[in-house]
């Protein structure tokens, strides 16, 4: 089975202090995802990779950054957090192919930020 | 860009109920995947269904792309299955998921 691992469950961070958040997927899956979910907003996507040292901005990109060296792993940053960045944060993974037939999460990490 | 509007908001049943939820879409896809975020937060796919209908167990889901609708029934419903349900849709090809708010599910024992 796939596995997309988040490093933290839970982060409580500063206003004002950078923060990455760290995903790794031992599928050899090409695409990787950053999401956000609020309640009642649904997930909304932040940035996305289709390859190594590749990313696209997503819906909502801005106060947000990411990086990928490898393949394996996908970290997003915040270059500055902000109390509205308060939020689950979901990683995804995928194959690349014609379609995205499947798509497979990250357990969330939870940030608050005070 | 596209939208996708999920039917009811919230849904509370009594375990052996059957339910449906719906997801509309407000264009053409070809991606179309259900998902069950259990009460942990974990979300599983459950279906990729672009159009046709398909069946696992007592889960099954029917997408009509011509009128861009589609129903995931879920028969005689256990607690197990509360949690909350996404529909994502994407435009074509590998274009990433755009996800409903989801509709909360509350299986009463």
């Amino acid at each position: 089975d796939v596995k997309v691992t988040q490093s933290s469950r839970y982060l409580v961070k500063r206003t004002g202090e950078k923060v990455f958040l760290e995903c790794v997927q031992d599928m050899d899956h090409e695409n990787m995802f950053w999401y956000r979910q609020d309640p009642g907003l649904g997930l909304r996507l932040i940035y996305f990779s289709y390859d190594v040292k590749m990313k696209e901005k997503g819906d909502i990109p801005e106060g947000y950054s990411v990086s990928r060296e490898k393949k394996e792993r996908f970290s997003l940053i915040l270059e500055s957090a902000s109390t509205n960045q308060t939020s689950m944060y979901l990683c995804a993974s995928s194959t690349q192919g014609r379609v995205v037939e499947k798509l497979f999460f990250g357990s969330g990490t939870q940030l608050s930020v005070l | 860009g596209i939208q996708v509007e999920q039917s009811p908001p919230d849904l509370i049943l009594q375990e052996g109920a059957n339910s449906t939820l719906r997801c509309n879409f407000s264009d053409s896809v070809n991606n179309l995947q259900w998902f069950h975020q259990n009460p942990w937060g974990q979300l599983i796919n459950l279906f990729y269904i672009p159009s046709g209908t398909k069946q696992n167990g007592r889960l099954s889901a029917t997408t009509v792309a011509t009128e861009r609708y589609s129903l995931l029934y879920i028969s005689s419903s256990q607690t197990t299955d509360s949690g909350v349900y996404f529909c994502a849709v994407a435009y074509s090809g590998n274009t990433p998921l755009v996800f409903g708010k989801g509709t909360r599910l509350s299986v009463i024992a």
